[in-house]
């Protein structure tokens, strides 16, 4: 089992409306999670943060968290053309661990126009 | 805006050869970190750096090795370049107060002949 799981998509949603991306963990004490952003032959690049349950809203997008489902989530609402891209989900936990960040294989989006 | 910078941007090589990509970050950050991809897969943490003359190997079994003489510079060296190593490598730092995010440069697209 990967300790980060993402469906690899492609996710194709029209312009405007809304793209949900999921994403599971495999490791309990995990502290804070993330959501990147990667254009094509870019690197990635920091969409959103959340350390606690719940809803964390950030423009367009709200990531939701829920530790006891062990479960992630990003919602893009008013979904871009140049939303379009692979969306990364990544997982920090504490201790030794901690100092490391573990990425998922992420969710390719494509918004059409 | 994040300072982090690497080089080369692309390198074709022979097999055997020794090379080093080199990453430098103007932030002051402490930790460092190398990572790999391959195209629709996850990133593998094959380095880190707590600090100066700080080096830890990743998750991933890599035959790089990397040094950390100076905050700012985190180089990483392949002895004897094999057709394997072939990939994407991308350099991040995070901040001191470690809040999570990594900074990314723009990696190096290695291919080895």
């Amino acid at each position: 089992q990967k300790e980060v799981e993402q469906n690899s998509g492609p996710l194709s949603v029209p312009e405007g409306a809304i793209a949900s991306l999921n994403c599971t963990y495999s490791d309990r004490g995990s502290q804070s999670f993330f959501w990147y952003r990667q254009y094509s032959g870019k690197s990635p690049e920091l969409i959103m943060f959340i350390y606690s349950n719940g809803d964390k809203e950030d423009g367009r997008f709200t990531a939701q968290l829920n530790k006891a489902s062990q479960y992630v989530s990003l919602l893009i609402r008013d979904s871009q053309p140049s939303d379009s891209a692979t969306y990364l989900c990544a997982v920090k936990g504490v201790g030794t661990g901690g100092f490391k960040t573990i990425f998922g294989a992420g969710t390719r989006l494509f918004v059409k126009a | 805006e994040a300072d982090i910078y690497q080089t080369p941007r692309y390198l074709v090589i022979g097999t055997g050869k020794k090379i080093t990509l080199e990453c430098s970050q103007t932030m002051g950050h402490d930790k460092m970190y190398w990572y790999q991809q391959d195209p629709g897969m996850e990133l593998h943490l094959i380095h880190y750096s707590y600090g100066v003359n700080s080096t830890e190997k990743g998750d991933l079994s890599s035959e790089s090795t990397v040094s950390r003489i100076r905050t700012e510079h985190f180089p990483l060296t392949l002895e004897s370049a094999r057709p394997s190593h072939t990939s994407q490598y991308l350099c991040a730092s995070s901040a001191n107060r470690d809040t999570g995010e990594l900074f990314f440069g723009e990696g190096s697209r290695l291919t080895v002949l």
